[in-house]
């Protein structure tokens, strides 16, 4: 079975500051896929990025960066120097090879304060 | 703009009431799904269908039914025997065949009982 995990329930910060959102997952396959998706108060879920389990290279975009690590089975998102237009819900989610479903955590709701 | 369209924003349920959410997309996505929202348990998986004419369920797909008659639509009809259908629910399409690539999502239709 796949699980996800995002221990983190809310984080509130000041705008500027940064905010690493943590994101543990569980599977037994060796090929899967993560993805991050952001959820803005409208409702729609954002597709931010996907990592699949044989890179393992962290990337950076803009002021979002990504580090994945086998080793610890997580798939943390950091966002630097936080803007106000950040405050949404993120979610971690997992698929498996030859599976569509996708295992999503609980989300983590990020509030950046003006 | 390619993009998935679901209708209403807002619905209201009567109890031992029937409804169906409208779910439209233009992206030429084989693979469509249904997800069901409620606060702090993150995205659970209704129904999905990679083809037309072909659906699978999901975790929690007791109380759900839906029809995938054409490519571009996949409606979700709640029924009389989901009992607590109040919820937030999320369709979302993908490439058939690419389980590594991101499922896009719709606006979501927020379903409550009257």
């Amino acid at each position: 079975a796949q699980k996800v995990t995002q221990a983190q329930t809310e984080i509130s910060v000041v705008e500027k500051e940064d905010v690493t959102l943590d994101c543990v997952y569980e599977t037994r396959d060796t090929t899967y896929y993560l993805f991050w998706y952001k959820q803005p108060p409208s409702g729609e879920l954002v597709f931010l990025i996907r990592r699949n389990s044989f890179d393992e290279q962290n990337e950076i975009s803009g002021r979002y960066s990504w580090n994945f690590q086998k080793s610890t089975s997580s798939f943390n998102f950091t966002i630097t120097a936080s803007q106000v237009v950040d405050s949404a819900v993120y979610f971690c989610a997992l698929s498996r090879a030859n599976d569509y479903k996708l295992s999503f955590g609980a989300g983590t709701t990020v509030t950046v304060r003006a | 703009d390619g993009g998935i369209t679901q209708s209403p924003k807002y619905l209201f349920r009567k109890e031992g009431q029937n409804v169906t959410l409208s779910c439209e997309q233009n992206l030429n996505h084989d693979a469509m799904y249904w997800y069901r929202q409620d606060p702090g348990q993150g995205l659970r998986l209704i129904y999905y269908s990679q083809i037309v004419n072909d659906f699978q369920k999901g975790d929690i797909a007791e109380g759900y039914s839906v029809s995938r008659e054409k490519k571009e639509s996949f409606p979700l009809t709640v029924t009389s025997a989901q009992k607590n259908p109040t919820a937030f629910y999320l369709c979302a399409s993908s490439i058939f065949g690419a389980e590594d690539q991101p499922q896009h999502f719709g606006d979501g239709t927020r379903l409550s009982i009257l």
